[in-house]
């Protein structure tokens, strides 16, 4: 089974700044997708960002950048130029390809807080 | 836009009831899931479905039952409420990653409360 490790349950972040949220990863499979999800008081769940493993170039979405290490098996997301807005619970996930059903597999979260 | 529609918002149901959680899409995704959201144990698969009437357990089916009889539709059951079973319910739905881009695409979320 895979695993998924955030370590930082919370983190704080001034308006502006650029905040970095830490993923790891467990799996001995070759292809897969990770992926950001965030979680506003709403608790509609948004996709942030998507990463494929067989592409080495980092996704970017915007404000939304991600470093994959695939050797270290880390996924990390960066906000740059944080907003109020980003105000969230951010989940990490990972979905085994080898699956049917291609179920999410997701971390425990971290909840970030932006400040003015 | 995609639309993953869970029947309620919140639902207080009381111990020994039988209790149906409904989950209706609007894509013609093959997957579906149901999620299980609590502080600090983040979002725990409690079982899918990749096509019509196909289930597979999850992480922690034990409580649990689903059907999924037309394919938009994905129904979980808790057979016998219990309060432990109080949390947030997530309902999923996806393509085949060979028919298209994935993501899953998630309802509001039902807050559910056994008393």
């Amino acid at each position: 089974a895979q695993t998924v490790t955030q370590s930082q349950p919370e983190m704080s972040v001034q308006e502006a700044e650029t905040v970095t949220l830490s993923c790891t990863y467990d799996t001995s499979e070759s292809n897969y997708y990770l992926f950001w999800y965030k979680q506003p008081p709403s608790r509609q769940m948004i996709l942030v960002i998507r990463q494929e493993a067989y592409k080495q170039q980092n996704a970017t979405e915007n404000r939304f950048s991600v470093n994959f290490q695939k050797a270290a098996k880390s996924f990390s997301l960066k906000i740059s130029d944080s907003q109020l807005g980003d105000t969230a619970m951010y989940f990490c996930a990972f979905m085994n390809l080898a699956n049917s059903g291609y179920a999410l597999n997701f971390g425990k979260g971290t909840s970030l807080l932006v400040t003015p | 836009d995609v639309k993953v529609t869970q029947s309620s918002r919140y639902l207080v149901k009381r111990t020994g009831e039988k209790v149906f959680l409904e989950c209706v899409q609007d894509m013609d995704h093959e997957n579906m899931f149901w999620y299980r959201q609590d502080p600090g144990l983040g979002l725990r698969l409690i079982y899918f479905s990749y096509d019509v009437k196909m289930k597979e357990k999850g992480d922690i089916p034990e409580g649990y039952s689903v059907s999924r009889e037309k394919k938009e539709r994905f129904s979980l059951i808790l057979e016998s409420a219990s309060t432990n079973q109080t949390s947030m319910y997530l309902c999923a739905s996806s393509l085949w990653p060979t028919t298209g881009v994935t993501e899953a695409f998630f309802g509001q979320g039902t807050r559910l409360t056994v008393v």
